[in-house]
């Protein structure tokens, strides 16, 4: 299986800063990798695919990068309703698997 | 738009079996080629692909978990359904249904989720 690790695990910031989580997959995955948003009680929802390409509806603050084996999720300034969970996952190869997620919080 | 609901038991006794249902609204669950999957999340850990079901009729499993899974599709209830046996405090977790998004297997992601149901295994 590949593994997916995210760094950090916790990440704590204040409106308008410009945030990074990286997640690094244990072999080259191409760009097949996704982003995901999650916040409590409510359903996940993608917001990059292909690395870097930003789903319909998705704030432009969000960005994705990376290829191969290291890859980034940028807010560029971060938003109220950007306090969440952040989980990649790759799509490679069987079985699909996820980072163990990032959560963003109020500092 | 479409949206999707698990429903189920809240609590299971171990060794026993977990049936789950996803309900699909917006859309039939047999149009188009989409593939329909299971994900879960343990109490603070990250997310677990437990399967998938293909409209064609293909199922594929997690290996860590394909030999107590079923995955099957209720066209007449526009419903997916999970079966999960022998099971242990380890499957405890918040069960997500979701479709498949993207291009030839593998290069799949999901969009949409359903909000999750969760499951304690304990007795």
């Amino acid at each position: 299986d590949i593994q997916m690790t995210q760094s950090p695990s916790t990440l704590s910031a204040s409106v308008g800063d410009r945030v990074t989580i990286t997640c690094r997959a244990s072999q080259t995955i191409n760009s097949w990798l996704a982003w995901y948003q999650q916040k409590p009680g409510k359903a996940p929802k993608v917001l990059i695919y292909d690395a870097s390409t930003l789903d319909s509806g998705v704030p432009s603050r969000f960005s994705g990068s990376g290829s191969g084996p290291e890859f980034t999720l940028t807010i560029s300034s971060l938003q109220p309703d950007d306090f969440a969970t952040y989980s990649c996952q790759q799509y490679e190869s069987f079985p699909w698997t996820f980072g163990q997620g990032t959560k963003v919080e109020i500092k | 738009q479409l949206q999707l609901q698990e429903s189920g038991p809240g609590l299971v006794q171990p060794s026993e079996t977990l049936s789950l249902a996803c309900s699909v609204s917006g859309d039939s669950i047999s149009s188009g080629s989409y593939h329909w999957g299971w994900i879960r999340q343990p109490p603070g850990k990250g997310l677990e692909w437990i399967g998938s079901f293909y409209y064609g009729g293909t199922t594929y499993y997690n290996p860590s978990l394909e030999s107590r899974v079923t995955i099957s599709l209720d066209t007449s209830k526009n419903q997916l359904s999970l079966k999960l046996n022998s099971l242990t405090a380890a499957d405890t977790a918040v069960y997500f249904c979701a479709r498949g998004e993207g291009y030839q297997l593998p290069h799949i992601w999901f969009d949409p989720w359903g909000q999750g149901t969760l499951v304690t295994v304990s007795s």
